[in-house]
């Protein structure tokens, strides 16, 4: 069973701290890993993808990957109050044919 | 730009009445999916086509029926609903060989 495994908060930080999010998976196959904001009501919107150990940095956003504990996780610098939303971590194979799975999902509630 | 395209936005069904939500993109994207989130369950793929012609199970297909009409348009049918079908859904759709999704809007159904 693929699984994908995300704290559902609330996590709760103050604006202008750092908002760490995690995901865990159970797959050591996977290859890919993507982590989506969703505002109340709206739909998923991609911010981050990563394929690689290490990290990968983009604005204010850093997401981290270690394969060996299989653990993927989203730091936000800087958190603002309209950050504010729920995180979906998603691991994926690169194949093409094979859909991601989701976790179900971390609030992140910045305060100002 | 559209991108992904769903309708309708809300439905109120009756339990036993049938429907059938609509999704089209105009991005030229080979694969297309169908998802249901419910509070605290994420993300669950219903259906999905990795490109035209094709069409696979996904997490949650029972009481589902989908259509892959043309390469753009991937309809989802409920033939009986259930007030277990009460549910969000998005549909997405993804390029070839890439495992970006890019959601609609999504469909708000409750089924009494």
């Amino acid at each position: 069973q693929k699984e994908v495994e995300q704290n559902s908060g609330p996590l709760s930080v103050p604006e202008g701290a750092i908002a760490s999010l995690n995901c865990t998976y159970s797959d050591r196959g996977s290859q890919s890993f993507f982590w989506y904001r969703q505002y109340s009501g709206k739909s998923p919107e991609l911010i981050m993808f990563i394929y690689s150990n290490g990290d990968k940095e983009d604005g204010r956003f850093t997401a981290q990957l270690n394969k060996a504990s299989q653990y993927v996780s989203l730091l936000i610098r800087d958190s603002q109050p309209s950050d504010s939303a729920t995180y979906l971590c998603a691991a994926g194979w690169n194949s093409g044919n094979t859909p991601l799975v989701f976790g179900k999902g971390t609030r992140l509630s910045v305060i100002a | 730009n559209a991108g992904v395209t769903q309708t309708p936005k809300f439905q109120v069904l009756k339990t036993g009445q049938s429907m059938t939500l609509q999704c089209a993109q105009d991005m030229n994207h080979n694969s297309m999916y169908w998802y249901r989130q419910d509070p605290g369950m994420g993300l669950r793929l219903i259906y999905y086509s990795a490109s035209e012609g094709t069409t696979d199970k996904g997490e949650v297909p029972n009481g589902y029926n989908v259509s892959r009409l043309n390469k753009r348009e991937f309809s989802l049918r409920l033939e009986s609903a259930a007030p277990s079908q009460t549910s969000v859904y998005f549909c997405a759709s993804s390029a070839l060989r890439s495992e970006k999704l890019f959601f609609g809007s999504g469909t708000q159904l409750s089924v009494l």
